[in-house]
């Protein structure tokens, strides 16, 4: 079957770091996605990985083992405006999305 | 770059009627549309792939014909909801991609449907 687990929920301080992780039982792979998506909104992209290692993008990086089915989402410096969903998808002959990690982010 | 429209942003409709929601790749030319549903507090599910010119691929457990899905042109992809019911109503998101190879989806803001 297909499985992506990721916490529901995370709450950090403003400034600090989190991580997100997310674990992936998939038939087939074809690259790992983290989206951002705010209440009401549509995702929007953050990261892509499809071979193992970190990727970096500005305070967001990303990480990938494929042979652990496994993957986090690395948030420095934490602002309230980084609180919302964060959701990873596994790309195969489709896009299945893991049920998101609610993040709040507090003063 | 890379905008993707969906219109109407949200509607309401009484049970029983049909619905037809746009999605639009506005500044790039999309061979492939994705459709998801998604509930409150849950996550994005496909519902449908959606190629230019040819039929819809529905996921299982989507009904074909209570989700008519058109992709007319390689910038259209239009889905409708036939005799809607109040447990249609969700939040639906559209995703187009540019090429057939490529990775990566462009969102639009999603239609809110609520059915009374």
């Amino acid at each position: 079957g297909q499985n992506i687990d990721q916490p529901t929920e995370m709450t950090a301080t403003e400034g600090a770091i989190v991580q997100i992780n997310c674990t992936y039982q998939t038939s087939g792979f074809n690259g790992l996605f983290w989206y951002q998506q705010h209440a009401g909104e549509a995702p929007t992209f953050l990261s892509y990985n499809v071979l193992d290692g970190l990727e970096e993008k500005g305070r967001f990086s990303s990480f990938l083992s494929r042979s652990k089915g496994y993957s986090y989402l690395l948030l420095k410096e934490l602002q309230m405006k980084d609180s919302a969903s964060y959701l990873c998808a596994v790309r195969t002959y489709k896009y299945i999305f893991g049920t998101g990690t609610r993040l709040k982010v507090l003063a | 770059g890379a905008v993707v429209s969906q219109h109407p942003s949200w509607v309401i409709c009484k049970s029983g009627t049909s619905v037809k929601i746009e999605c639009r790749s506005l500044d790039f030319q999309a061979t492939t549309m994705f459709w998801y549903r998604q509930f409150p507090k849950q996550s994005l599910m496909l519902m449908a792939t959606s190629n230019e010119g040819s039929k819809a691929t529905y996921e299982q457990g989507v009904e074909k014909d209570k989700f008519l899905i058109n992709h007319a042109s390689l910038t259209l992809s239009t889905l409708t909801v036939t005799s809607a019911h109040p447990e249609d109503s969700s939040f639906y998101i559209c995703s187009a991609r540019l090429t057939s190879f490529g990775y990566e989806q462009y969102f639009g803001p999603g239609t809110r449907l609520t059915v009374t």
